[in-house]
């Protein structure tokens, strides 16, 4: 099945840099990339995604890049705040044998931003 | 409306008990999943329900047992469960259709400590 691999696990940076995550997926078949920010004590929410037909997107300090060749992308923070220290996972999409897509996650990485 | 909601936020049982966790969507999301989420790890995929009727069981043990009654509703009853299955549970809803996978909107979680 689908594995994705993400780096680093945990990254301090400090305010006004970037920070850049990777992740690795392993199956070609895989079609939508979203990335997902994590607040202590609170659910996931998408912060940007990809599909595969795009090699790269931009929302204001966000971006996230794809390679469908090497089977990674990465997720681009510039001008990082303290409001940015969160979790962050990476995650792909299997299309369905169900009729069901299924998400699968990265490790997660641990961003500090120090103000 | 872009909420996932879910009850209770906390819980606490014994190996003995039977309780249930809920989540509602009014979104028209014809997906519905349940994550289980260990402290520092990503969100596990437990069942996945598509058109109401399960379409993914990730190999979950039988004292988790779940159910969607309508488009809207989804619950996870509980019952013999061990210390172990101690974790915050995530429910989430997507689009999910006609071959396109969409934005997976997650609740705030119910944190189950089982004593």
């Amino acid at each position: 099945g689908e594995n994705v691999e993400q780096h680093p696990s945990t990254l301090s940076v400090q305010e006004g840099d970037s920070a850049v995550i990777k992740c690795t997926y392993s199956d070609s078949a895989s079609n939508y990339f979203p990335w997902y920010k994590q607040e202590l004590g609170k659910g996931p929410q998408l912060i940007i995604d990809i599909r595969s037909n795009v090699g790269e997107k931009k929302d204001q300090r966000i971006a996230v890049t794809l390679n469908k060749t090497a089977k990674h992308f990465s997720l681009h923070i510039t001008e990082t705040q303290p409001e940015d220290s969160a979790v962050y996972f990476c995650a792909a999409t299997v299309p369905p044998t169900s009729g069901t897509y299924k998400y699968i996650f990265g490790t997660g990485t641990r961003l500090k931003v120090l103000a | 409306d872009t909420e996932v909601t879910q009850t209770p936020k906390h819980l606490v049982m014994g190996m003995t008990n039977k309780k249930s966790l809920k989540c509602e969507q009014h979104m028209g999301h014809r997906a519905m999943y349940w994550y289980k989420q260990k402290a520092k790890k990503p969100p596990e995929l437990m069942f996945v329900y598509s058109y109401e009727k399960l379409s993914i069981n990730e190999s979950v043990p039988s004292r988790f047992s779940p159910e969607c009654p309508n488009s809207s509703l989804l619950n996870l009853h509980l019952h013999a469960l061990q210390p172990e299955d101690s974790a915050l549970y995530l429910c989430a809803s997507s689009q999910s259709s006609g071959g396109v996978t969409g934005e997976l909107f997650f609740g705030e979680g119910s944190r189950l400590t089982v004593l």
